[in-house]
C-alpha cells in the first residue's frame, strides 16, 4: 500500500493552465479506472472534483479535467483562478479492495 | 442532501482505545460502501478502513490491521471505528466518507467534516 506519487507543489498565474501528475503502479492507477481527484482548502474537508479518471461531479467547473495514461493519472486546471489555490490529492482503487492516496500537491496561484 | 457527522474524537493515552462514530443521512445508507480516512496534522490523506454496504466485508490499511475495526448499523444509519492499541502516529483528523459503489470502496463521493484524535501522554 505505497502512496501514489504527486509533485509537492505547482504554481501558475491566473488564466494559465497547470497539470498535476499522479504516478502509481499496475496494481492501482494502471490497473483500474477508479482514479479520483480531491481539492482541499485549509481547514476544510476534501471535495471530489474528478472521479473514475475523467468524470466531473455536478457543480464542478469544466475547467477541471482528468486523464490517465498507463500508471500515471493527470489533473489539468485551465483558466486558473485565485480560488483554485488549494491542496490537491489523487486517489486510486488498489488490489485487495483498498484505496490509496497521493501525497498531495500544493497549488499556488501567483 | 448527504450529511456525514463524525463524533467521538478526543485525547487518549498511547496504548488506549477510542471509538469513533459517524451519523449518515440524505441517502440510502445500506446501498453504499463507506470508509474512514485520516489526515495527520500538516500531512496528506491516508485511507484507513472500508466496509461494504451490507457490512459483511471490511478492509483495512496495513498500518491499522489488527488494531482498528470498522462496523456499521444499517438500521440506525451509523458507522463506527473501534481503535485499540493507539500510537502517537495515529494522531489525526478522522473523516467518515461515502463511496460511490456498494460492495467495495472504489471512489469517495462525500466527506464528513472530521473529528480530531490526539494520542499523547
Amino acid at each position: 500500500q505505497s502512496a501514489l506519487t504527486q509533485p509537492a507543489s505547482v504554481s501558475g498565474s491566473p488564466g494559465q493552465s497547470i497539470t498535476i501528475s499522479c504516478t502509481g503502479t499496475s496494481r492501482d492507477v494502471g490497473g483500474y479506472n477508479y482514479v479520483s481527484w480531491f481539492q482541499q482548502h485549509p481547514g476544510k474537508a476534501p471535495k471530489v472534483i474528478i472521479y473514475d479518471v475523467s468524470n466531473r461531479p455536478s457543480g464542478v467547473p469544466n475547467r477541471f479535467s482528468g486523464s490517465k495514461s498507463g500508471n500515471t493519472a493527470s489533473l489539468t486546471i485551465s483558466g486558473l483562478q485565485a480560488e483554485d489555490e488549494a491542496d490537491y490529492y489523487c486517489s486510486s482503487y488498489a488490489s485487495s479492495s483498498t484505496l490509496v492516496f497521493g501525497g498531495g500537491t500544493k497549488l499556488t496561484v501567483l | 442532501e448527504v450529511q456525514l457527522v463524525e463524533s467521538g474524537g478526543g485525547l487518549v493515552q498511547p496504548g488506549g482505545s477510542l471509538r469513533l462514530s459517524c451519523a449518515a443521512s440524505g441517502f440510502t445508507f445500506s446501498s453504499y460502501a463507506m470508509s474512514w480516512v485520516r489526515q495527520a496534522p500538516g500531512k496528506g490523506l491516508e485511507w484507513v478502513s472500508g466496509i461494504s454496504g451490507s457490512g459483511g466485508s471490511t478492509y483495512n490499511a496495513d498500518s491499522v490491521k489488527g488494531r482498528f475495526t470498522m462496523c456499521r448499523d444499517n438500521s440506525k444509519n451509523t458507522l463506527c471505528l473501534q481503535m485499540n492499541s493507539l500510537r502517537a502516529e495515529d494522531t489525526a483528523v478522522y473523516y467518515c466518507a461515502k463511496s460511490r459503489t456498494k460492495t467495495t470502496v472504489t471512489t469517495i463521493e462525500y466527506w464528513g467534516h472530521g473529528t480530531l484524535v490526539t494520542v499523547s501522554s
